[in-house]
């Protein structure tokens, strides 16, 4: 069964920093791996896609790698903002029918 | 549509009480997906579709939950007789296929809330 986890669970930094939050899994077999960002009460919005085969993915301020063979994605955030601040989550995609969550990073970025 | 959308946003129900939740996918979307988010836990997997079919139903938590899909599109989840422990956000997701083709695009979810 997969399991994935996600470090640090929070993390409070001020603006202007870069960041790098953690996300494991035990299971390498996997389709894709996804990161969400999700607000307060709101629902997930998609940040980045990593096909099995890719190494990294790349959005404006943000980039996420992978490392399938050692079970490990990183997501990095350059130059935090205040409106950076949610909770991220990193999700497995190793069946082709669900998806498996980590528990997510509660990221806060104080101006 | 541009996205995924469910209906309602919120709902407030008396114990016992049936409720029905609705997602409509994006317009092309073969798989769809149902989790719960319950208060400070992680997302749960509720069940999947194929098309109208649901291959995996593993982890719908008790018979009181169902869920159907019509015509490849929109789909219903329904929770008889609720309970307290059912209040949670209810997010529907859609995907171009059961291999997460393009990645997984979720609804904003509805909070049910069981008094």
């Amino acid at each position: 069964k997969q399991e994935v986890t996600q470090i640090p669970a929070a993390l409070s930094v001020p603006e202007g920093e870069n960041l790098v939050l953690n996300c494991s899994f035990t299971d390498s077999a996997i389709y894709n791996l996804q990161w969400f960002r999700q607000d307060p009460g709101k629902g997930l919005t998609s940040l980045l896609l990593i096909q099995s085969s890719q190494r990294e993915q790349t959005s404006g301020r943000l980039n996420a790698s992978l490392d399938k063979s050692s079970g490990r994605s990183t997501l990095y955030i350059a130059a935090s903002q205040p409106g950076d601040s949610a909770t991220y989550l990193c999700a497995v995609d190793n069946a082709g029918n669900m998806l498996t969550f980590g528990g997510g990073t509660r990221l806060m970025v104080k101006p | 549509g541009a996205g995924v959308s469910q209906s309602p946003s919120n709902k407030v129900t008396e114990k016992g009480k049936d409720v029905e939740l609705r997602c409509d996918p994006i317009s092309g979307h073969t798989a769809l997906y149902w989790y719960r988010q319950s208060l400070g836990q992680g997302l749960e997997f509720l069940i999947y579709f194929q098309g109208n079919s649901a291959p995996d139903k593993s982890g719908l938590p008790s018979d009181r939950f169902s869920a159907e899909r019509t015509g490849g599109s929109v789909s219903t989840l329904t929770i008889q007789r609720t309970q307290q422990e059912d209040s949670a956000v209810y997010l529907c997701a859609s995907s171009l296929d059961r291999w997460g083709g393009g990645g997984y695009t979720f609804g904003s979810g509805t909070r049910l809330t069981v008094v």
